[in-house]
């Protein structure tokens, strides 16, 4: 089945410690993208990627890093730097970015820092 | 700058009732597409249905349509005949034909009683 994979499901650093969130898709999808979800609230956008060895920063790439070097797979770091990293993480991926193609996304990732 | 508003925050419908979730939105660009995704408690983002600025017909998917009022810049989700699936939260989103990323409301919370 194609689809999109994101693991762990949950995670729990220490402040202070780099964490990287996996994610994965089969769906021969070029854009990828991660999404940062508070609770209460809508989803924002923290980096963008529409080509292999390519991405772009969201509205709030600050204290995350990104890597695209397999069209399947967007990791994403959430560094130190990051003031408030504890939220709920989605990745999602579509044809191609831009336009009107749809977002799938996958089933997220809960990372709380302690 | 777009922007997308949900004025509902929860709602409560009897089950196999119709429901409607409004969702009105803002942007200068013509060519524009709009969606709908539901979020149960599980945390994944499910798409539902799109509907492109440009459609003159109101989508529809299943027991999902969308009341599509382009003068009032209103894109209104309807579930027909509620099922106890149903309960979730409810995005309205929407991305221009360059914007690379989706803009989301605050979401509507539907619990439907059986």
């Amino acid at each position: 089945d194609g689809g999109i994979t994101q693991s762990p499901k949950y995670l729990f650093r220490k402040e202070g410690q780099n964490v990287t969130l996996s994610c994965e898709q089969n769906l021969n999808h070029d854009a990828m993208y991660w999404y940062r979800q508070d609770p209460g609230q809508g989803l924002r956008l923290i980096y963008y990627s529409q080509i292999v060895n390519d991405f772009q920063k969201g509205d709030i790439a600050e204290g995350y890093s990104v890597s695209r070097e397999k069209k399947e797979s967007f990791p994403l770091t959430v560094t130190s730097a990051q003031k408030n990293p504890t939220a709920f993480y989605l990745c999602a991926s579509s044809i191609v970015a831009g336009g009107t193609d749809t977002q799938y996304f996958g089933p997220g990732t809960r990372l709380t820092v302690l | 700058a777009q922007k997308i508003t949900q004025t509902q925050p929860g709602m409560f419908v009897q089950e196999k009732e119709a429901v409607t979730l409004d969702c009105t939105y803002d942007t200068s660009d013509q060519s524009y597409g709009l969606f709908w995704y539901k979020q149960p408690s599980s945390g994944e983002m499910i798409f539902l249905i799109y509907q492109g600025s440009y459609d003159e017909q109101n989508a529809t998917e299943g027991r999902y349509s969308l009341n599509f009022q382009k003068a009032r810049k209103s894109a209104n989700l309807v579930i027909s005949a509620s099922q106890l699936g149903d309960s979730a939260m409810y995005f309205c989103a929407m991305r221009d034909s360059i914007d690379y990323k989706l803009s989301f409301g605050a979401g509507t919370t539907v619990t439907v009683r059986a």
